[in-house]
């Protein structure tokens, strides 16, 4: 069973400019998190998706967003990029049974 | 609110030791689920544990232990013999039980666990 795929798996932007990361679940999986791992704040979460839609949203400001697809495929979308949105930013799938499987991760480098 | 603490930034040890990380967490809730992930250097994070709050026995998987104590609020991984493959950043969190809450994980900052040959 294949995991959980995150594209790209590097990604160097400019400020300013916006982004988006793809999150393919494991097969079956209905629900995707996000979570954003820096060195200085560690790991926070995002927001979750279940269906389609959006279910929890953490701290974070409006230019993160994101989107689940009816295949259960979730993108995500910094606008307006900033320095300090550099980041691993690390998506997680779950069946509904308290155990999430993550990804490997999109590492996001502003300059 | 909800917060784990993890108050071992780095530990380091020689094949074969046993070695313990601590987890201190806090949460109003009477129930939620405990949580030990891996971190290799790949950068994904494997899951290790979940515990569910009003379990509190300990669970061994192969050189794995834990150690659940609610009196304390405590959630402690143990390896037994360490290895080189355990080198990784480990770490504990904790999540509601309430449905529609339990993939929405507060992480601990991490332990950092360096076993040398």
């Amino acid at each position: 069973k294949a995991g959980v795929t995150q594209t790209p798996r590097y990604l160097i932007k400019t400020r300013g400019q916006q982004v988006t990361l793809s999150c393919s679940p494991i097969s079956g999986h209905r629900s995707v998190s996000w979570y954003q791992q820096t060195p200085g704040q560690g790991l926070q979460f995002l927001f979750e998706y279940f269906s389609e839609t959006q279910r929890n949203k953490g701290n974070f400001p409006g230019r993160f967003s994101g989107r689940q697809f009816s295949n259960s495929r979730s993108e995500m979308n910094v606008s307006t990029l900033e320095l300090g949105d550099s980041a691993l930013y690390l998506c997680a799938s779950s069946s509904g049974r308290q155990e999430l499987f993550f990804g490997s991760g999109t590492q996001l480098s502003v300059l | 609110a909800q917060k784990v603490t993890q108050a071992q930034t780095e530990i380091s040890v020689v094949e074969k030791e046993d070695v313990t990380l601590d987890c201190v967490y806090e949460t109003r809730d009477t129930t939620y689920y405990l949580f030990w992930y891996k971190q290799p250097p790949s950068g994904e994070l494997v899951f290790l544990i979940r515990r569910n709050s009003f379990d509190e026995q300990n669970e061994i998987s192969g050189r794995y232990s834990w150690n659940f104590q609610k009196s304390t609020s405590s959630f402690n991984f143990t390896i037994t013999a360490s290895q080189v493959v355990d080198s990784a950043v480990y770490f504990c969190a904790l999540s509601e039980a309430k449905l529609g809450n339990t993939d929405k994980l507060i992480f601990g900052t991490g332990t950092r666990l360096q076993v040398f040959p």
